[in-house]
């Protein structure tokens, strides 16, 4: 079954100090992931996703399948990325499988 | 922006009550959601539908929740009869395609439900 885990409830780190959301998944296919975000009081949405490979708000995440992993990474972090992270991986053939999320917290 | 709304942001019902929670997606998108998160847990997936027909559904999603697509922008999640542990935050979702093929899906702010 598929299943993702994230180990950390709640992450605290000060501004400008590099961040990384760990995300470990379970799935022996080819999965594609996810991280999705929700900044306080506002919805979930997607961030951004392993295929595209891409940097936004300076975050980066790279699939590493020996380690079943995707962890989020932001070598600076800013007071606006506080908020709650969930990683999601799909398979192909179920609707995305979250996480029980991340909430990092940037101390000024 | 598109986004999908739902109605009501809160509802507070006694337990055996039937509750329904409505959700408008965005209007070019052909795929909707439900998923729920009770308190300090994860994000979980309860149905999927396309075509005016679930596509998938969850073990949460047993006989006493259904779905159902009254008119062409409203999708509904219906709870028969309440419990104690159906109390958790429902969220709509919506995508242009199939999820499996995108893993892009647009969710509104919530529903909260207290049931007591």
């Amino acid at each position: 079954a598929q299943r993702v885990t994230q180990p950390e409830k709640l992450l605290s780190v000060f501004k400008g100090a590099p961040v990384e959301l760990k995300c470990n998944y379970s799935y022996s296919g080819s999965p594609e992931l996810f991280w999705y975000v929700q900044y306080s009081r506002q919805r979930l949405q997607l961030l951004l996703r392993h295929i595209s490979r891409e940097s936004i708000k300076g975050f980066t995440a790279d699939l590493n399948k020996g380690e079943t992993s995707f962890h989020l990474k932001k070598p600076f972090a800013q007071e606006e990325d506080s908020a709650m992270y969930y990683c999601a991986l799909n398979s192909g053939n179920t609707p995305l499988v979250f996480g029980k999320g991340t909430r990092l917290s940037v101390i000024a | 922006e598109p986004e999908v709304t739902q109605t009501p942001s809160h509802q507070v019902t006694q337990m055996g009550q039937e509750v329904i929670l409505r959700c408008v997606p965005i209007s070019n998108h052909l795929y909707f959601y439900w998923y729920r998160q009770i308190l300090g847990q994860k994000v979980e997936f309860l149905v999927s539908f396309y075509n005016n027909e679930i596509s998938e559904k969850s073990e949460i999603f047993d006989d006493q929740f259904s779905v159902e697509r009254p008119d062409g922008s409203n999708f509904t999640l219906k709870i028969r009869s309440t419990k104690l542990e159906d109390s958790a935050m429902y969220f709509c979702a919506s995508s242009e395609m199939a999820a499996e093929n995108t893993g892009e899906l647009f969710f509104g702010e919530g529903s909260r439900l207290t049931v007591l």
